[in-house]
């Protein structure tokens, strides 16, 4: 595998359910992020991990619950949904949260998640 | 708040003809970033402009940056069918550049 993964890559899930999306990124960098993507919406920024520290919470309900054992891995616990926060779920990475020029973020391909 | 206005926010043209899209903020960026995104992948970086008034040329694309750094824009040149996708653009602010602040996308149909 290479650049960044996410699974799954589509999931369906009642209100009252428990699910994870799992990012992986395989560029060796030490910062990652989860964005939400809704329609019509600009990409909103979720959580940042930098060297496996949060560094920032945007001001996400607590139904959401990052977690990040590791610099390659990132996940995202889900509990007690509503409907509107179905959406595509993107993961992304870069070298750390230092600003410079080459300092891209990669994105995940993203899970396309509907909330019943 | 800092908010980037993205226009069109929907295009569709014929192969061949040439095509601007805008953001446009009234907030200064330390720089600004092109994203395409095709359906089923995330965003893919396609440049990033740093210094105002810059000018970046990729093949048939040409990016701008505002000389006050509030704004750009994205021309493609005879645009080809491979263009369709979602163009976003992403600022990041003088603060805290890791924070991208995105744009809601201009969605381009390149009809063949």
């Amino acid at each position: 595998e290479t650049g960044v993964t996410q699974t799954p890559r589509h999931l369906v899930m009642g209100m009252t359910n428990k699910k994870s999306l799992k990012c992986e990124q395989h560029l060796g960098h030490n910062a990652m992020y989860w964005y939400k993507q809704s329609a019509k919406k600009p990409l909103e920024l979720m959580f940042v991990y930098n060297f496996k520290e949060q560094t920032e919470n945007n001001s996400v309900p607590s139904r959401f619950s990052p977690e990040c054992p590791n610099s390659s891995h990132l996940f995202l616990h889900l509990h007690t949904l509503q409907p509107e926060d179905s959406a595509l779920y993107l993961c992304a990475s870069n070298q750390e949260t230092s600003w410079w020029q080459d300092n891209e973020q990669f994105f995940g391909p993203g899970t396309r998640l509907t909330v019943l | 708040t800092q908010l980037l206005e993205q226009s069109p926010q929907f295009l569709s043209i014929q192969e061949g003809e040439n095509l601007t899209v805008y953001c446009n903020s009234s907030s200064v960026f330390s720089s600004l970033q092109w994203y395409r995104q095709e359906p089923g992948e995330g965003p893919v970086l396609l440049v990033t402009v740093v210094t105002g008034g810059e000018v970046k040329k990729l093949k048939r694309l040409t990016f701008q940056f505002g000389d006050a750094r509030k704004d750009s824009s994205l021309h493609i040149t005879a645009a080809q069918p491979g263009d369709t996708g979602l163009y976003l653009c992403a600022g990041a602010g003088m603060d805290s550049s890791y924070k991208l602040i995105f744009g809601s996308g201009t969605r381009l149909l390149v009809r063949p």
